[in-house]
This record gives structure tokens, C-alpha cells and sequence, in this order.
């Protein structure tokens, strides 16, 4: 079985501060791997995902993550963040037999002036 | 432009009553999946369906049931409401395995 962690429930920032949020899984098969970002009240949108290639991912809104097989880690980072990146971040994993995504438990992002 | 909708946004029940809430999708995704999110759990998967008439059951399915006559659409009914179900339920589908697209969720209180 697939598992996701997300060592920080919450990580505050200043405006215009580099950032990571941390993401490990667990799985005993070859993964695919997924940040998606939650605004308030809205539903989640995928930032970007690493299927296979080059281990350096770059999504939308200026963000990155990469896949560090040996440490089962596929940590997101941005290097200047904006009020606006203020939302809930979540890490998923999907094994290559099934289309099922296993979520951690998520990480708020709270960036202030 | 396509969407995914979910309707009611908001549901106040009671306990024990059969609620069911609604998922329609216009991108004619054969995929679909409805996940629950609650604070300190993240999003889990309730149940999720690879096409019409196929349904399975996910990591947290007891309680709940879905059917899938069509493409569009796969609403999720809570056959007998309880507190423990009290919590927001997003809809998502997929064309392929790697990127699902997210409804703007359900808030279900269940007093």
C-alpha cells in the first residue's frame, strides 16, 4: 500500500521568501507524484506532477518540486512567494497499476506582509 | 468551456435521513471519483467509477454507494446519514490516470 506525508501542517512566510514544503511517500512499486493547491473554498487544481524524466518539475505559479527516489521525497519549493500563493497544498501519489490518488494530509501556506 | 459542478454546495441534514449529492462533469471523462476531506485526514477516496455502469469502492466507501448510468455525471448517496459523515465531499474526473479535475465541493453538516 502507498502512503503520503506531509511533515508540516502549516508553514508560514513572509512575501517575497523562498519556501519548501515537504512531501515523503511510501511505496514498495515505481510512483507517479502530484502537488495540487486548494484555494479557499475551492476545489483543488493540479500545480504539476512527475510521471517520469527529468526529476526537476516545474508547474504553474512559479512553483517546482523535485523526485528524489533514494529519499522517497518529492518536496515543493518556490523561491519568492506572493499573499496570493496563501492557500492548502497537498502531495499525492499514484502507483502505475491503478488511476487512484493517495493524498497526504496537506499543508497550509500562509504567507504575510 | 467544460466543467465539473456539484450541486447542493451547502446540505444541512439529520441524522439518518438519505442524502444525495450531485456530481456532473461536460468533458466526457470516463473517469470519476468522489473523495471526502477533513481536517487532519486530507482528501480520501469514497468510491470511483472507470465508466458507465462500472463502480468500485474506495478507502473509506462503508455508508456510502454511487451509480454510473451515464458519462456525466456520478451522484453519491449516503443511504443513512450520520454525524461521523458530517464533512466537505469533492467530485473529480480524469480522461487518462494523471491529472483529475476537481468539482468546487459539498459541505454536508449532519446534525
Amino acid at each position: 500500500a502507498q502512503s503520503v506525508t506531509q511533515l508540516d501542517s502549516q508553514v508560514p512566510v513572509f512575501e517575497e521568501a523562498p519556501v519548501e514544503l515537504r512531501c515523503n511517500y511510501s511505496s514498495s512499486v515505481s510512483v507517479y507524484l502530484f502537488w495540487y493547491v486548494q484555494y479557499p473554498n475551492q476545489g483543488l487544481q493540479l500545480l504539476l506532477k512527475y510521471l517520469s524524466g527529468s526529476t526537476l518539475v516545474k508547474g504553474i505559479n512559479g512553483f517546482e518540486a523535485e523526485f528524489n527516489k533514494s529519499q522517497t521525497s518529492f518536496h515543493l519549493r518556490k523561491p519568492s512567494v506572493h499573499i496570493s500563493d496563501t492557500a492548502e497544498y497537498f502531495c499525492a501519489v499514484m502507483t502505475g497499476t491503478a488511476s487512484k490518488l493517495t493524498f497526504g494530509t496537506g499543508t497550509r501556506l500562509q504567507v504575510t506582509l | 468551456d467544460a466543467e465539473i459542478t456539484q450541486s447542493p454546495r451547502h446540505k444541512i441534514t439529520e441524522t439518518g435521513r438519505q442524502v444525495t449529492l450531485a456530481c456532473h462533469q461536460t468533458w466526457n471523462h470516463n473517469n470519476m471519483f468522489w473523495y471526502r476531506q477533513d481536517l487532519g485526514h486530507g482528501l480520501r477516496l469514497i468510491h470511483y467509477s472507470y465508466g458507465v455502469q462500472d463502480t468500485n469502492k474506495g478507502e473509506v466507501s462503508d455508508g456510502y454507494s454511487v451509480s454510473r448510468s451515464n458519462t456525466e455525471d456520478l451522484p453519491l448517496t449516503l443511504e443513512s446519514a450520520a454525524s461521523s459523515q458530517t464533512s466537505v465531499y469533492f467530485c473529480a474526473s480524469s480522461v487518462n490516470s494523471y491529472e483529475q479535475y476537481f468539482g468546487p465541493g459539498t459541505r454536508l453538516t449532519v446534525t
